[in-house]
């Protein structure tokens, strides 16, 4: 079945660095990736998106990139912010009934 | 105002006892989901519901069941609550964009505890 994998947290980082949190997946047929991001108290909101091999999803500063050969989808950021403080899934979505299948989370907390 | 409600934020409750967590949007979705997250996990698909005639069970959905009574409310019953459905509960809507994904919407959560 399909599965998403994310890198272990909790990740702590100093304001201005640089942020890279692995996903990989597994899944049949050609699947679209997602990044959601939930603050503190809040529920999750999509932060980018990649439907096709090799598409760039980007918002707010983090990018992603959809590499079918590694079959991973990590968000990267260059400079991170307090403001970033927060859990981030990455999931997938495969087939025509539009369900998400979603890794575990990270918790990443940048320090000032 | 936001746009995809959850009542209550929070509930503790006894083992056995019958809860209802529900779910109100004003986005006019069509679709909506109901998701636990427990730590370490992510979500879990509980149900999912295209319309108001569509109810879907997802990966979980033992231990649970789901009303879908209007486009805007779709609520979520655990008929006698366990311990280990201690979680965090999650709705989501989307609409159909023709495209190959929808986006979906999520509320605040509830967090249940069972005792």
């Amino acid at each position: 079945g399909n599965s998403v994998t994310q890198m272990e947290g909790p990740v702590t980082l100093s304001e201005e660095a640089f942020l890279t949190i692995n996903c990989t997946y597994t899944a049949t047929g050609y699947p679209s990736l997602f990044w959601y991001v939930q603050y503190p108290g809040e529920g999750l909101q999509l932060l980018l998106k990649a439907t096709k091999a090799d598409d760039k999803g980007s918002n707010k500063g983090f990018e992603a990139t959809y590499r079918k050969e590694t079959t991973s989808f990590h968000l990267e950021k260059g400079s991170v912010q307090v403001s970033d403080s927060a859990v981030y899934f990455c999931a997938l979505s495969s087939g025509g009934a539009q369900k998400l299948v979603f890794g575990q989370g990270t918790r990443l907390t940048i320090n000032p | 105002d936001a746009d995809v409600t959850q009542t209550p934020r929070n509930r503790i409750t006894k083992t056995g006892k019958r809860i209802m967590l529900e779910c109100s949007q004003t986005k006019g979705h069509d679709r909506m989901y109901w998701y636990r997250q427990d730590p370490g996990l992510g979500l879990q698909l509980i149900y999912y519901s295209f319309d108001v005639k569509d109810i879907n069970k997802g990966e979980i959905s033992d231990g649970y069941s789901v009303s879908r009574q209007a486009q805007a409310k779709f609520s979520l019953s655990l008929e006698s609550a366990i311990p280990n459905q201690t979680a965090l509960y999650f709705c989501a809507t989307s609409t159909p964009t023709g495209g190959s994904v929808d986006e979906q919407f999520f509320g605040p959560g509830t967090r249940l505890t069972v005792l």
